[in-house]
């Protein structure tokens, strides 16, 4: 059964601090694997990985896959406040391509 | 350009009242899909649209239906609503398939079953 697994579940640090996200996943036939912020409302993109050891960054985000391990990280550098959210992690499911599996979540809170 | 949008935002039912939540995206995008968000259980995937016309099922489609008979609107609708069905549910759409493409999310309806 395809899964997605976020840790940590939730996390608070202070404005300035450098926080890593992590995401595991067990998924036949693995294609991408997308992050997004969700703040009040709808989640927005993140970053698309598909290949091992490539860099996406964005600003003070930046996400790197290992397909072996069958991870990947996401990286915030000195947070501050706007970048307390849900980060969320998916995947393709294996069953089709149409669908997204999920992970749960990390929840953000960055304190001033 | 609105990108994904969702009528109506808020809404409380009753058990066993019906209603249909409306999506509706300008990106001439093809595929759709209709979400539900609750506490720990992350986004599941209800029933999705691979072009007009066209419905399949995701993971949790029991007690939903939908229909897609204009590209650019996918219905959601709850024939008899259940107290289960209370969450928050999210509309998207995408160019391509989920290994080519990202997903654009609407923002959002929540809906509360009495």
């Amino acid at each position: 059964e395809d899964k997605v697994v976020q840790s940590p579940l939730s996390l608070v640090v202070h404005e300035g601090d450098t926080v890593t996200l992590n995401c595991s996943y067990e998924v036949t036939n693995f294609r991408s694997l997308l992050w997004y912020k969700q703040e009040k409302k709808a989640p927005t993109f993140l970053f698309m990985l598909t290949s091992s050891g490539i860099e996406k960054k964005s600003g003070r985000l930046s996400s790197i896959l290992d397909k072996k391990e069958l991870f990947s990280i996401l990286n915030i550098t000195a947070t501050q406040t706007g970048d307390s959210a849900v980060y969320l992690c998916a995947v393709p499911g294996s069953s089709g391509t149409y669908k997204y599996i999920f992970g749960t979540g990390t929840r953000l809170k960055v304190l001033a | 350009n609105a990108g994904v949008t969702q009528t109506p935002k808020f809404r409380v039912l009753k058990t066993g009242q019906s209603m249909t939540l409306l999506c509706a995206q300008d990106m001439n995008h093809e595929y759709m899909y209709w979400y539900r968000q609750d506490p720990g259980m992350g986004l599941r995937l209800i029933h999705y649209s691979v072009g007009e016309g066209t419905t399949a099922k995701g993971e949790v489609p029991d007690g939903y239906n939908v229909s897609r008979l204009k590209k650019q609107n996918f219905l959601l609708g709850l024939e008899s609503a259940a107290p289960s069905q209370t969450s928050v549910y999210f509309c998207a759409s995408s160019w391509d398939r989920a290994e080519r493409g990202t997903q654009y999310f609407g923002p959002g309806t929540r809906l509360t079953v009495l």
